[in-house]
């Protein structure tokens, strides 16, 4: 089936510094979300890209639709310790296909 | 604020038992969604439901069923539970008109001994 690929898998960072990471795929996407999972909870959506190139942001967060349609990234500036979680890629084909989740990357923020 | 609830956090079960698991939205969506996840792997769909009494089986069906008999509620079933279904599920649910953003339930850490 499809899968999606992320790197990197984990990441142990001093507060302060800025994360990048990304997701890549086989198979183009027409819709790429990126979700965040706090310890303990279930994830939350971030961000939701829609359009080859398009860049996005959301507070310190800022995720990119690769032009090929077959990656994405999300950058964070300045982490703190509330930063703490998994991050989820996803892409959607069309509107009426299944998500599919990447394995996500395991972020820690280092006081 | 949508809220989606799962009726355990935790849960130990036996091998070859028949475990339930809970879902319950409280924002009228149409969709919902059971998914496992597991470390390496992401979230793999089980089964979905578009309304009250239909399903879909999603990427790993084996060893599962659902019921939907309201629309607020969407349940797992595991008929026989076997160790290797030791694995933290998740329930998520979708307006119609939104084909994008999932709400997730907290997840329910289930262990099969």
């Amino acid at each position: 089936g499809q899968q999606l690929n992320q790197s990197p898998q984990s990441m142990f960072i001093q507060e302060g510094e800025d994360v990048s990471m990304n997701c890549t795929s086989s198979s183009i996407f027409n819709t790429w979300l990126w979700y965040k999972q706090d310890p303990g909870e279930g994830p939350v959506l971030l961000i939701a890209l829609y359009k080859a190139g398009e860049l996005t942001s959301n507070g310190r967060l800022t995720a990119q639709f690769g032009i090929t349609r077959k990656d994405s990234f999300l950058n964070i500036s300045a982490s703190i310790p509330s930063d703490v979680g998994i991050y989820f890629c996803a892409g959607q084909k069309t509107s009426y296909d299944k998500v599919i989740f990447g394995p996500g990357t395991s972020l820690s923020v280092i006081p | 604020d949508v809220k989606v609830t799962q009726s355990s956090r935790y849960l130990v079960k036996r091998t070859g038992e028949k475990v339930f698991l809970e879902c319950v939205q409280d924002m009228d969506h149409e969709n919902m969604f059971w998914y496992r996840q597991d470390p390496g792997l992401g979230l793999r769909l089980i089964y979905f439901s578009y309304d009250v009494k239909m399903k879909e089986k999603g990427d790993i069906p084996e060893g599962y069923s659902v019921s939907r008999e309201k629309k607020e509620r969407f349940s797992l079933i595991l008929e026989s539970a076997s160790t290797n279904q030791t694995s933290m599920y998740l329930c998520a649910s979708r307006p119609l008109n939104s084909y994008n953003e999932q709400f997730f339930g907290p997840g329910t850490r289930l262990t099969v001994l």
